[in-house]
Formats: C-alpha cells, structure tokens, sequence
C-alpha cells in the first residue's frame, strides 16, 4: 500500500532564510511524487512533480524539491522563504499502477517577518 | 481559463437529510476524483471518474455515498442520510488525461456541517 510520511507538523523559518518540508514515501511501484500547497479555506495548488528524471525537480513561486530514492524522501525547498509562503503544505504519492493520491497529513509552515 | 468549480461552498444539513454537491471540472479534463478532508487531516481519496466511467470507488466509507458523472463533465457526490461524521470539506480535483503523472488541479471545496 502506497504512503506518504510528513514528519513535521508545523516548521518555523524567518523571512530570507532557506526552508525544508520533509516528506518520506513508501510505494510497490515507481512513485510518482506531487507537492501541493493550500491557503485557508481554499483547495490544493500543485507545486511541483517528480515523475523520472533529474533528482531535482523545480516548481512554482521558487519551490523545489529532491528525490532520494535511497532514502525514500521528497523533501520540499526554497532558498529564501517569504512571508507569503506561509500555508498548508501537502506531500502525496500515486503508485504507478493507480490514480489516486495518497497525501500525507500536512506541515504548516510560518515564516516569519 | 477557468479552474474546477464547486458548490456550493458551504452546506449545512441536520442529520439524516440528504446533500448533492456538484463539481464542474476543467474543461476537457478527462479525468475526476473526489476527495473528503477532514479538519487537521490531508486529503482522502473518495472515488475517480475516467469520463463517465467511475473506474474506482474504493474509497467512498459507505453505501450511503454515490458519485456520478454522467455525460463526462459535470460531476456530483451524494450523500444520503447524512451524520455527523460526514462533516469535512470534500474536494474534487480534475487532469486533463488518465496518466499517472498528470498533476491534478482542485477545486476551493465544499464544507459540510451536519447538526
């Protein structure tokens, strides 16, 4: 069964500095890896993918993300956060054999002035 | 172009009634899935269209719950005898092609309170 794993509930980072969201996974198959990001009261906006490839994907509003297959990680990154940035952040999985998205339980990210 | 549209965005219902929430996809969007999310959890899968074709519902918690899409756009999630348990905001989410690696784009949701 496919899983998703965000380890933290909530990370803190002051504006300017760089931010990490962390995101292990456990797939059968290849995964095919998705951030999203949601805003109070509003629905999901992807941010970037891994499908195959480069192990460094880059994505909207200056997001990006690395996957280690050794590790089974997809941690999100930006190398300077701003305050804008803070939001709900979802990492999910889609084993290659289904089209479902198994999400993970979310990381709230703060940045702060 | 437009984006995937829910309503309504809000609902209340008292339990034991029942509720029809609607989703319009992108248009030429081949494939739809619903999602329930409750409070302080990530999203849940519910059920996926392929067209007018529902290829899974293994998600949906019970035979109170019915999705359809009958001409391969629109789409709408019963639920009949609702309880309080069913409160949560259900997504739904549209991709232009059935492709394991097309992102899904989502709605702002529906809420749903039951009393």
């Amino acid at each position: 069964a496919q899983s998703v794993a965000q380890p933290e509930d909530q990370v803190n980072v002051a504006e300017g500095n760089p931010l990490t969201v962390k995101c292990t996974y456990s797939v059968s198959g290849n995964p095919y890896l998705f951030w999203y990001v949601q805003y109070p009261n509003r629905g999901l906006q992807f941010l970037l993918k891994y499908i195959t490839g480069d192990n460094l994907v880059k994505g909207s509003y200056g997001f990006e993300a690395e996957f280690n297959k050794s590790q089974t990680s997809f941690h999100l990154k930006k190398p300077s956060a701003l305050v804008s940035d803070s939001a709900l952040y979802f990492c999910a999985v889609r084993d290659g054999g289904f089209q479902k998205l198994v999400f993970g339980t979310g990381t709230r990210l703060l940045v702060s002035p | 172009g437009a984006g995937v549209s829910q309503s309504p965005r809000y609902k209340v219902a008292k339990r034991g009634q029942d509720v029809a929430l609607r989703c319009d996809p992108i248009s030429g969007h081949v494939s739809l899935f619903w999602y329930q999310q409750a409070l302080g959890q990530g999203p849940e899968f519910l059920t996926y269209f392929q067209n007018e074709a529902q290829l899974d519902k293994s998600g949906l918690p019970s035979d109170r719950f019915f999705a359809e899409r009958p001409e391969g756009s629109v789409s709408t999630l019963k639920i009949q005898r609702t309880q309080q348990e069913d409160s949560a905001v259900y997504l739904c989410a549209s991709s232009l092609r059935a492709s394991s690696n097309q992102p899904q784009h989502f709605g702002d949701g529906t809420r749903l309170s039951i009393l």
